[in-house]
């Protein structure tokens, strides 16, 4: 059972546009959402994350936007680089506050995302 | 500071072999992880650790076993290796934030069974 799913699997985008990756996720515990980007041959690294109190949050050209009542959230890229070219995971997990999971992360399928120069 | 680090980077076993897979960090965390990934299936955990000497099922533990001796190691250990088992395997760590934990990736050890 995938508790988490992301969408589209693949994303081309030309220099400059925005890219925008989706997920939703179905367990109403989860009460903290990191996305992760991996480059070939590496492991995932955190980019940026969210708490379901703030509807967005912004760290350079990365932006998250979330929606509790649909249980859903998406990462922006804007002014997308070919540097940005990377696998995206979004993910889910329940913090401290809410009961604790032991950092334990469920995470979305992956998006593989090109930016053509 | 090396972060987590992973042995081997690549393996292939037959059916049936067995081998172990060592993961170590230098970060002193408490919490230790261990995923396998696979194409369109993102990162799955299959088991973890929450201290020295203590480990937990995570969702794919079947045909997998952990030991957590030493604070800055996790082993994961394939008894007989199936080829449902060739995937990409890595390893994290983290610490309390207060709200929540950060993992680190280690680099990731590519395992085929044939």
């Amino acid at each position: 059972q995938q508790q988490v799913k992301q969408s589209p699997q693949s994303l081309i985008v030309q220099k400059g546009g925005i890219s925008i990756i989706n997920c939703a996720y179905e367990n109403t515990a989860f009460d903290y959402f990191p996305w992760y980007q991996q480059f070939p041959g590496k492991g995932p690294a955190l980019l940026i994350a969210i708490r379901p109190d703030v509807s967005e949050k912004k760290e350079g050209r990365f932006t998250i936007s979330f929606n509790k009542s649909a249980k859903q959230f998406s990462l922006h890229i804007m002014d997308s680089q070919p540097g940005d070219s990377a696998t995206y995971f979004c993910a889910a997990s329940i913090s401290n506050a809410g009961g604790t999971s032991y950092g334990k992360l469920t995470f979305g399928q992956g998006t593989i995302l090109t930016v053509h120069p | 500071n090396a972060g987590v680090t992973q042995t081997p980077k690549f393996r292939v076993l037959k059916t049936g072999q067995s081998m172990t897979l060592l993961c170590a960090q230098d970060m002193n965390h408490e919490y230790m992880y261990w995923y396998r990934q696979d194409p369109g299936m993102g990162l799955r955990l299959i088991h973890y650790s929450v201290g020295e000497g203590t480990t937990a099922k995570g969702e794919v533990p079947d045909g997998y076993n952990v030991s957590r001796l030493k604070k800055q190691n996790f082993l994961l250990g394939l008894e007989s290796a199936a080829p449902s088992q060739t995937s990409v395997y890595f390893c994290a760590s983290s610490y309390s934030r207060g709200f929540f934990y950060e993992q680190y990736f280690g680099p990731g050890t590519r395992l085929t069974v044939t």
